[in-house]
Formats: C-alpha cells, sequence, structure tokens
C-alpha cells in the first residue's frame, strides 16, 4: 500500500544552509501539495503543482522558498538559506485530479529543525 | 485571518460515549469540507468528507453534519473508543483546491 511518501522524515540544518524535502505522492496521483504546520497551529497551504506546472504558489514566502514538480521522480521543495522561523513541520499530499471531490492524502510530513 | 475556526483546543469524553468536534467557517465560498485525524509525528489521515450541497455524511462510527446557514459543521463519533484520541483538524476546500485548516482539537477518550 504505497502511500504518500517524504523524505527525510527529519532534517536538522544550521542557519544559512539549504534544506530539500522530497514526496512521492500515491500511486495514480497527479496532484501534489505542499503544506507547512508550525507549533500549536494548523497546517497552512503553501503550493500546488501539477507534473512540470505550478498551479498556485499563493502560500508560498516570497522568497528562499521553490518547489517544482518534475517529469520523472518526486517533487522537492527547497528552502535556501533557513532561518530559525523555517523551523516546521512540512505535509505534503497528494490527489487523484484537481477537482474538489477529490481528497487529499498527506504523507507522514518531514521535521526541519534550524539551529 | 482565520476562516476555518476550531474554538475547542481540547475535548475530553468518556469511552462509548459521543464526542462532537465542532468547527465554523467564514467563507461562504467554500463548497468542500473534510475531517483529518492526526496522531503525534504522523502526517493528518482523511477521516470523512461533506459536499456543500448536502447536510449529513455518515461513515460507520463517524458523522458529519453541516449547517450552511450558520456556516457551521461538526463531527460525531460514535461511540468513542480510546484508539480515537488524537488531534482532529477541520478543513474545507474552495476554489483552486487548496485546504484551509482549523487550529485542531484535541480529543482524549478516557477508558
Amino acid at each position: 500500500n504505497a502511500g504518500v511518501m517524504q523524505n527525510p522524515r527529519h532534517l536538522v540544518r544550521r542557519r544559512g544552509q539549504e534544506a530539500r524535502l522530497r514526496c512521492s505522492p500515491m500511486k495514480g496521483h497527479s496532484h501534489v501539495y505542499w503544506y507547512r504546520q508550525l507549533p500549536e497551529e494548523g497546517l497552512k497551504f503553501m503550493v500546488y503543482l501539477q507534473k512540470e506546472n505550478i498551479i498556485d504558489e499563493s502560500g508560498m514566502p516570497k522568497e528562499r522558498f521553490s518547489a517544482e514538480f518534475p517529469k520523472e521522480g518526486p517533487s522537492i521543495l527547497r528552502i535556501q538559506q533557513v532561518v530559525r522561523g523555517d523551523s516546521a513541520a512540512y505535509f505534503c499530499a497528494s490527489s487523484h485530479a484537481g477537482t474538489g471531490t477529490y481528497e487529499q492524502y498527506f504523507g507522514p510530513g518531514t521535521r526541519l529543525t534550524v539551529t | 485571518d482565520q476562516q476555518v475556526k476550531q474554538n475547542s483546543p481540547s475535548l475530553s469524553v468518556q469511552e462509548g460515549r459521543i464526542s462532537i468536534l465542532n468547527c465554523d467557517y467564514t467563507n461562504s465560498m467554500f463548497d468542500y469540507f473534510l475531517w483529518y485525524k492526526k496522531y503525534p509525528a504522523e502526517g493528518p489521515t482523511f477521516l470523512i468528507s461533506i459536499s456543500s450541497i448536502k447536510d449529513k455524511n455518515e461513515d460507520g462510527r463517524f458523522t458529519v453534519f453541516l449547517n450552511k446557514s450558520a456556516k457551521h459543521l461538526s463531527l460525531h463519533i460514535v461511540p468513542s473508543q480510546p484508539g480515537d484520541s488524537a488531534v482532529y483538524f477541520c478543513a474545507a476546500e474552495g476554489y483552486g483546491n487548496k485546504l484551509v485548516f482549523g487550529a485542531g482539537t484535541i480529543l482524549r477518550v478516557k477508558s
């Protein structure tokens, strides 16, 4: 039962380093979403991608953050020059299609700690 | 701006009784609502959903009720079991597929 896979599960980076978070969607899913959860808060939408396309990045910080979902391979969320405020749990979700009747299924998350 | 609100940070219920988790929203453009359950150090697990054209959806022990005029939905769990103890998130989806989450309610089911 191949659900949404994320790696690494835990990532520690020093301030100024780069963080790369990977997400492989469920088999048959072509839509990927990234969410961030800060301590004591709900999940906040960051970006919505299809293969080779960014559909909605309205939740992404304007600087240092980027995301891609290439034709082959996993989706990547990249954070350059990390700061302490980037410490959070980052969740990836996938769905069959982009209409409102398809549930999003989440991966286990990557917990990023910036020291 | 909190478009989806879960006003109860926590709820404690006795095993076998009903758990009722509440959620309010402000955006009338939301057309699909979902409940997720989350254990520590895991991703959210989809539980149940409801379209805005319905007022009730049932799946086993879980029932979601939607009151569009009040912009309110609730999740009923009957009977509650200790394994239901988790954080429950209400989420809403409108145009563009992104989910807007509430802050979550911690449910504790006591045996």
